[in-house]
């Protein structure tokens, strides 16, 4: 069975500092990988996703993740965060077989930036 | 293009109740999925439709919910009789492909 993991439940940070927001995941199959934004009051939105091909992606807003397959971790970037940063960001994963419309989610970082 | 839309945006009711929830996917998408999110818990899958078909419902929780997709277009998810722990958010997503899911903004459920 597929789960993910995000360590850290809540990040504050400083506006104009670097963050990064970390994310494991166990499979016993190849995923595709996501990172998922839900801003106060809004729905889920797709910040970036691995599919295959490099393991750097960029995404929007200037956020980007580093798939790293053999500590099975995608962490999260963003050298220079703003206020308008704030909000809940899920790690997610797909298989690549059957399975793949499933998405599992992971339990959420809040980040919080701080003026 | 207009997005994943959901309705209502909240629905409070007492335990025993019935609800329905409902969701248009992006006009063309043959998936619709529906997640939800309890208190404190992770996003959690429900069930996958292709066109009116379900594909997965392996996430449903039990027979309280029901779920349809009529003519493949919009979607319904009914709660009877909801139950306390039912609480929490309810998000539809829809595909054309297989890969990227686009959410909706969920409908908050209160079970008093």
């Amino acid at each position: 069975a597929q789960s993910v993991t995000q360590l850290d439940s809540q990040v504050p940070v400083f506006e104009e500092a670097p963050v990064e927001l970390r994310c494991n995941y166990s499979s016993s199959v190849s995923v595709y990988l996501f990172w998922y934004v839900q801003y106060p009051n809004q729905g889920l939105q797709l910040l970036l996703k691995y599919l295959s091909g490099s393991t750097l992606v960029k995404g929007i807003n200037g956020f980007e993740a580093e798939f790293n397959k053999s500590q099975t971790s995608f962490h999260l970037r963003k050298p220079s965060v703003h206020i308008s940063d704030t909000a809940e960001y899920f790690c997610a994963v797909s298989d690549r077989g059957t399975s793949y419309d499933k998405v599992i989610f992971g339990p959420g970082t809040s980040l919080s930036v701080i003026p | 293009e207009a997005g994943v839309t959901q309705f209502p945006s909240h629905s409070v009711i007492e335990k025993g109740q019935t609800v329905t929830l409902r969701c248009d996917p992006i006009s063309g998408h043959d998936n619709l999925y529906w997640y939800r999110r309890v208190m404190g818990k992770e996003i959690k899958f429900l069930l996958h439709f292709v066109k009116e078909s379900k594909q997965d419902e392996s996430g449903m929780p039990n027979n309280r919910f029901l779920a349809e997709r009529t003519g493949g277009t919009y979607s319904t998810l009914k709660v009877q009789p909801a139950e306390l722990e039912d609480s929490g958010v309810y998000f539809c997503a829809s595909s054309l492909g297989r890969v990227e899911q686009f959410f909706g903004p969920g409908t908050r459920l209160t079970v008093l």
